[in-house]
């Protein structure tokens, strides 16, 4: 019964690998986001997802490419990984105009060596 | 800039004690302010603000909105050991966007 899933949890990968992170809600949500969590804890918004059609776009390398193939799932591609890629990964997702709440999931800790 | 600030950064209480963390912002159209919980994972929706001056209420936990001073105030009376999470303030601009605090982290010792 989980609301929003996210896989891999953990991801531990070198530099310059392509790597991709999965995300699902089943919430029926019609929006949903990545957020990347520095090390200072900071989450900052990457993307965000409205029927599938891209809202926010923020200032983000272009080697990261979100997918949306469906409502409920919101993939995240990033080539060519550097090192200041490592960051805990959370996707999220939110209902209704103003959204109440996002609802995150579990996060992805991205590790680049 | 939008940004959200978030203050202090870090509080250590015993359990029993009240604390109050602080929110203040500076955000171009604004639509709500919200309250997050992030304890080893994600973190988890506490409050939506959107009006001055109306306190909202969670067991132990409470916040409220001045949208005249740009703030918000979280509260937790009687604190215990599982209150210890890092507090995340969030608010909501016109463009979608929710802009995040850095948080604060709460340690509370038996």
């Amino acid at each position: 019964d989980t609301a929003v899933s996210q896989t891999p949890k953990y991801l531990v990968t070198q530099m310059g690998n392509d790597k991709s992170i999965k995300c699902e809600q089943n919430l029926g949500h019609d929006t949903m986001y990545w957020y990347k969590q520095d090390s200072k804890k900071f989450l900052k918004i990457m993307f965000s997802y409205n029927n599938k059609e891209l809202i926010i776009n923020e200032t983000v390398p272009n080697r990261f490419s979100p997918k949306s193939p469906d409502k409920a799932h919101l993939n995240l591609h990033i080539n060519s990984l550097e090192l200041g890629d490592s960051a805990v990964y959370f996707c999220a997702s939110s209902q209704g105009e103003p959204p109440r709440g996002r609802y995150f999931g579990p996060g992805t800790r991205l590790t680049v060596t | 800039e939008d940004k959200v600030v978030q203050s202090p950064l870090s509080l250590v209480v015993h359990e029993g004690d009240t604390v109050t963390l602080n929110c203040s912002y500076e955000v171009t159209n604004f639509r709500s302010l919200l309250w997050y919980k992030q304890e080893k994972k994600a973190p988890t929706f506490l409050f939506m603000l959107t009006s001055s001056g109306i306190e909202k209420k969670s067991g132990r936990l409470s916040s409220i909105l001045d949208k005249k001073e740009l703030f918000s105030i979280l509260n937790i009376t009687a604190t215990q050991t599982g209150d210890s999470a890092v507090y995340l303030c969030a608010v909501h601009n016109q463009g979608g966007k929710l802009i995040f605090g850095q948080g604060t982290e709460l340690s509370v010792k038996p």
